[in-house]
């Protein structure tokens, strides 16, 4: 069956750069979300998107946005890069109607320098 | 807002033991979701099992199973039969439901012994 895709699936940035992961759901699945995983830490959400439209904010820096296009993809924008947001980040995605269970990508996972 | 509190950090057991790991959650919500996520060392989240709050059986996946108590708002895994496979984080999830985030517990790093 076919799974969240991410990429990329490493990222190396130095500080203040920009960065931007992307993410492609399950198809048919019309919801994502992310979330921010640290070392040692349980993954912390951020934002989810249902059809194109922001549904749910969580610890969203202000420094990142996101945004859900009309094939269902969506892509996390994150700026002025900090050393503290080297991290695994997970995008999943869900069918509204559907069972509402969230299945994970294999995240992407970045460094920041 | 919820919170989910798994109150075991590391548990240990010999392979073909039974193993309950524990998670209580607080909310004021009557309809929400609750899962158990496994994160093997490649870091990858994978779905064990989840249960509806509005149903009172028990979910059951193969090995896995949870013994949901609503009123005491607790939520434990059940492994039987372990297996080396099943070494990894587990985590338990807690979701309003919709496009709501899901707020996890800190995890429980289980070990598997040959």
């Amino acid at each position: 069956a076919a799974g969240v895709i991410q990429s990329p699936r490493h990222l190396i940035k130095e500080k203040r750069e920009t960065a931007t992961l992307k993410c492609y759901p399950i198809p048919r699945h019309d919801t994502v979300y992310w979330y921010q995983q640290g070392p040692g830490q349980d993954p912390q959400f951020l934002i989810s998107f249902y059809e194109k439209m922001q549904s749910d904010k969580g610890s969203i820096p202000d420094r990142f946005s996101a945004q859900q296009f009309s094939d269902y993809h969506s892509e996390l924008n994150m700026s002025s890069l900090e050393l503290g947001d080297s991290a695994l980040y997970f995008c999943a995605s869900s069918l509204m109607q559907g069972e509402e269970t969230q299945y994970f990508g294999p995240g992407t996972r970045l460094l920041v320098l | 807002a919820q919170t989910v509190t798994q109150s075991q950090p590391e548990m240990s057991v010999q392979e073909a033991e039974t193993v309950t790991l524990s998670c209580t959650y607080d909310t004021s919500e009557n309809n929400y979701y609750l899962f158990w996520y496994k994160q093997p060392p490649s870091r990858q989240m994978i779905l064990v099992i989840r249960q509806e709050a509005y149903k009172q059986q028990n979910a059951t996946e193969n090995r896995f199973s949870v013994n949901f108590q609503k009123a005491a708002k607790s939520f434990s895994l059940k492994i039987s039969d372990s297996q080396l496979g099943d070494t990894a984080m587990y985590f338990c999830a807690f979701s309003g439901g919709g496009a709501d985030g899901l707020t996890f517990g800190k995890g429980t790093h289980l070990i598997i012994q040959p």
